[in-house]
């Protein structure tokens, strides 16, 4: 299993950033995938997750609203689209893939994270 | 939302020696309805992502060395670490997968006496 985060960097305030997670390894579209995120020396935040089947998606409420998480199954790859970026969305941005089909919520493998710093 | 915290906020041990973890739930993660626990443990080692160490409150993912161990009931729960080995040096996360938001304890900072 492999999971290969992209698209961080550096944005104002108020910009936008898509984020993408490639998977390879495993059936991407049988397991639901959320992201994961970690502000520098802090702990771990949940995001988003979109469940596989019927495409179901949920937030944190800290960012609700404002991203949009997405799938293509045909490319084994995860989105995050990022609006209305504020500072407190500086972090290490990780894909998570579920443990366990079917059981959602805890994470069997994550990628390296992607870097999101929003500072003007 | 359920609140996960940790106590401690960091711990000092010898090697060989054991190290405790606790993880409380503001709620009960216990789902009756397949008597699991929803109650997972990770390490993070700097650098590094997340690495799943226990699911199910006591069950250890493959490839776990068996001197880590999980315990608990509905609310309260510990990660045991019952030799401490020096690549064990790391932070280490509670979660709960009860319901969403899926949320982490603050973490603990296991480091060598």
């Amino acid at each position: 299993v492999q999971l290969l985060e992209s698209g961080g960097g550096l944005v104002q305030p108020g910009g936008s950033l898509r984020l993408s997670c490639a998977a390879s390894g495993f059936t991407f579209s049988a397991y639901a995938m959320s992201w994961v995120r970690q502000a520098p020396g802090k702990g771990l935040e949940w995001v988003s997750v979109f469940y596989s089947g019927g495409g179901a998606t949920d937030y944190a409420d800290s960012v609700k609203g404002r991203f949009t998480i997405s799938r293509d199954n045909f490319k084994n790859t995860l989105y995050l689209e990022m609006n209305s970026l504020r500072a407190d969305d500086t972090a290490i941005y990780y894909c998570a893939k579920e443990f366990g089909l079917g059981t959602t919520g805890a994470f069997d493998y994550w990628g390296q994270g992607t870097l999101v710093t929003v500072s003007s | 939302d359920i609140v996960m915290t940790q106590s401690p906020d960091s711990l000092a041990v010898s090697l060989g020696e054991r190290a405790t973890i606790n993880c409380k739930s503001s709620q009960s993660v216990l789902h009756t309805s397949n008597n699991k626990k929803y109650l997972a443990w990770y390490q993070q080692k700097p650098r590094q992502p997340p690495k799943l160490l226990i699911y199910w409150a006591s069950t250890r993912e493959s490839g776990v060395p068996d001197r880590f161990s999980g315990s608990g009931s509905g609310t309260d729960f510990a990660l045991t670490i019952s030799s401490l080995q020096a690549e064990d040096v790391a932070v280490y996360y509670c979660q709960q997968y009860y319901t969403t938001p899926w949320t982490f304890g603050q973490g603990t900072k296991v480091e060598i006496k």
